[in-house]
């Protein structure tokens, strides 16, 4: 069964061709950003993360970028694969005890043949 | 296959009601966390638990409440249950306490409120 909302916005593309996601957060005071995949009738998966004081980095084919005077982070996929369908969305955290994680909607990836 | 297991699957209960969802963290993971999942909220943090205590709370409701147990698996009651509770609730569950601990997620509970 489906997971997740069916009203996300959708990201549809060609396999082979790069993907990029966006996510605007919300507390310029967010020291920490994951990517989680979530496939359908699945939990969020860990993707890849990025520290506050980092502006990219980079895994296997996946790369997060952070820009924080604009509070945006970006998740690029290489060489999209059908395997890549699914929704993707950020999360935000401060390190501090008191502080919690605070997840993005989320958009859905569609990989066309 | 995360390691984390949740029972049951699928619940379905009517108003006012309660349920008990249940937790196995995977093997060496003293973190508990509970999420909800719902269409129009997305995935919000519910609390966490640490090595049996509680560590965080986030947006969960007064007639919710979760315990982790002397052999680490965890259990979330939701009473008095409403339509809205109508969800997937995740459990995750990581090694350490800190939020910078990769989180591991299991299959969910998708929970029907009639």
């Amino acid at each position: 069964g489906e997971s997740v909302g069916l009203h996300l916005p959708t990201l549809s593309v060609q396999e082979g061709d790069n993907s990029i996601i966006n996510c605007a957060y919300s507390n310029s005071a967010s020291d920490y950003f994951i990517w989680y995949k979530q496939e359908s009738g699945k939990g969020p998966q860990f993707i890849i993360d990025i520290r506050s004081n980092m502006d990219k980095r980079q895994g296997q084919r996946v790369t997060v970028l952070l820009n924080k005077t604009v509070k945006h982070l970006s998740l690029q996929i290489a060489a999209t694969q059908p395997g890549d369908s699914a929704v993707y969305f950020c999360a935000e955290m401060g390190l501090n005890r008191d502080d919690k994680i605070i997840f993005g909607k989320g958009t859905r990836l569609h990989i066309l043949p | 296959d995360s390691g984390v297991t949740q029972t049951p699957k699928h619940l379905i209960t009517a108003t006012g009601q309660r349920v008990t969802l249940r937790c196995s963290p995977r093997s060496g993971d003293l973190s508990v966390y509970w999420y909800q999942q719902s269409l129009d909220q997305g995935l919000q943090f519910l609390i966490q638990y640490y090595n049996g205590e509680e560590r965080a709370k986030g947006n969960i409701l007064e007639r919710f409440s979760a315990q982790q147990f002397p052999d680490l698996h965890s259990e979330l009651n939701l009473s008095s249950l409403e339509l809205g509770d109508s969800a997937l609730y995740f459990c995750a569950s990581s090694p350490g306490w800190g939020l910078e601990n990769e989180q591991f997620f299991g299959p969910g509970t998708r929970l029907t409120v009639l």
